[in-house]
């Protein structure tokens, strides 16, 4: 079946780094990927899409490419910031049946000053 | 305005006890769903909506019972709650055009605490 598999946090960062945060998939079809972040106490945003191989999604200076050779969509930023702490997920839609997501467990992010 | 609402933000609640969840969606969307997070942050999807009708059944006790009386609105009702319902429940929508782009929006969780 599909599933998502993201790396375990908490991953903490000084300002200014650079962020990767690993996501790898499992599907029996060709997938849509995203990325969400929840920030403390809310619900989930979405922060970056791809619908196909080689696709980058990008948004607020993070950015992700579709891989579909090592079905990977790892999430990077160049220079992270404190407002950017929050929990990500990493998640795929089936094409097969777009109603279903799989998320990823989620990896937190502290960011310190 | 809000785009998913929720409502209440906080549940306290003893054992046993009956409650429900209420989800509005202002998007125009046909399709909502509930998810649960536990205190690890994984999400699981509970059940889906299309048009009032269920399309997705995950493996949860039968204490709950999701309704949609139209597609803007989707509850959840738990029977006789138990320790570990507590967990912050999720109400989401999206639009099932067939699109690939078929983004799910998120409410802003509803935290359940079972005393």
């Amino acid at each position: 079946g599909d599933s998502v598999t993201q790396m375990e946090g908490p991953v903490t960062l000084s300002e200014e780094a650079f962020l990767t945060i690993n996501c790898t998939y499992t599907a029996t079809g060709y997938p849509s990927l995203f990325w969400y972040v929840q920030y403390p106490g809310e619900g989930l945003q979405l922060l970056l899409k791809a619908t196909k191989a080689d696709d980058k999604g990008s948004n607020k200076g993070f950015e992700a490419t579709y891989r579909k050779e090592t079905t990977s969509f790892h999430l990077e930023k160049g220079s992270v910031q404190v407002s950017d702490s929050a929990v990500y997920f990493c998640a795929l839609s089936d094409r097969n049946n777009f109603n279903k997501f799989y998320f990823g467990s989620g990896t937190k992010l502290n960011v310190k000053p | 305005d809000t785009a998913v609402s929720q409502t209440p933000k906080y549940l306290v609640t003893q054992m046993g006890n009956d409650k429900s969840i209420k989800c509005e969606q202002n998007l125009g969307h046909d399709t909502m769903y509930w998810y649960k997070q536990d205190s690890k942050k994984f999400l699981k999807i509970m059940f889906s909506y299309n048009n009032k009708e269920l399309i997705i059944n995950e493996t949860v006790p039968n204490r709950f019972s999701p309704k949609s009386p139209d597609k803007a609105h989707l509850n959840l009702h738990i029977n006789s709650l138990e320790l570990g319902d507590s967990a912050v429940y999720f109400c989401a929508s999206s639009r099932t055009s067939g699109s690939p782009y078929n983004e799910q929006f998120f409410g802003p969780g509803t935290r359940l605490t079972v005393l």
